[in-house]
């Protein structure tokens, strides 16, 4: 079965910086690439899908890039509200995989 | 509005039994794939199942195959696990989760709110 990496497990950053996000896969999965925001307490909520394509109602400060086996998400001026963990998740076949997540927090 | 209503939390014993439910509302749930993920306290996400719209074909992941079984009701709009010979292990939130699209079966675009399996002697 595919495996996803994500890097780093954490990271704290300031408001208004710029934020990315590595997720690598371990065989390609051309742009079978989802991203989801879990917020503290809350349910999982998809941010983006296609690797690229922002889902409805998601901040424009949210992309995604990547093809094949490396993948990018990017929070281009990070939010208070932003502070969650972000997973990954492959979707080219089940079964689904999901990174093991990166907790995003506010220096 | 799209409402994913799970049943409520249960404690088993190791080697136990339980069947959890999800009932759907605000979407046509016939037309849908329907999952179950799972997530321990302070853990990362667990991808679980997945039954198609018909319940014709069906997946698991390998920690649950052969203990798990994935069913739904499209005449009642609800999604069940039954779950068996459980251990510690499976301790974790378990959330019922809807597919985004016809085609994007493995993307999931609106989750319950989890319903809590402990198994604990």
């Amino acid at each position: 079965d595919i495996q996803m990496t994500q890097s780093p497990s954490s990271l704290s950053a300031s408001v208004g910086d710029r934020v990315t996000i590595a997720c690598r896969a371990s065989q390609g999965i051309s742009n079978y690439l989802a991203w989801y925001q879990q917020k503290p307490g809350r349910v999982p909520n998809l941010l983006i899908y296609a690797a690229s394509t922002l889902q409805s109602g998601v901040p424009s400060r949210f992309s995604g890039s990547g093809f094949g086996t490396d993948f990018t998400l990017t929070i281009s001026s990070l939010q208070p509200e932003d502070v969650a963990t972000y997973y990954c998740q492959k979707y080219n076949s089940a079964p689904v995989a999901f990174g093991q997540g990166t907790k995003v927090e506010i220096k | 509005e799209v409402l994913l209503v799970q049943s409520g939390g249960v404690v088993v014993q190791p080697g136990g039994s339980v069947r959890l439910s999800c009932e759907a509302s605000g979407f046509n749930f016939a037309d849908y794939s329907m999952h179950w993920v799972r997530q321990a306290p302070g853990k990362g996400l667990e991808w679980v199942a997945v039954t198609n719209w018909d319940a014709s074909s069906t997946f698991y992941a390998e920690s649950v195959r052969g203990r798990f079984t994935i069913s739904r009701d499209n005449t009642k709009n609800s999604l069940h696990l039954h779950m068996s010979s459980l251990t510690t292990e499976d301790t974790a939130f378990y959330y019922c989760a809807k597919s985004a699209t016809h085609v994007q079966w493995l993307v999931l675009d609106h989750w319950g709110l989890g319903t809590l399996v402990t198994v604990s002697s």
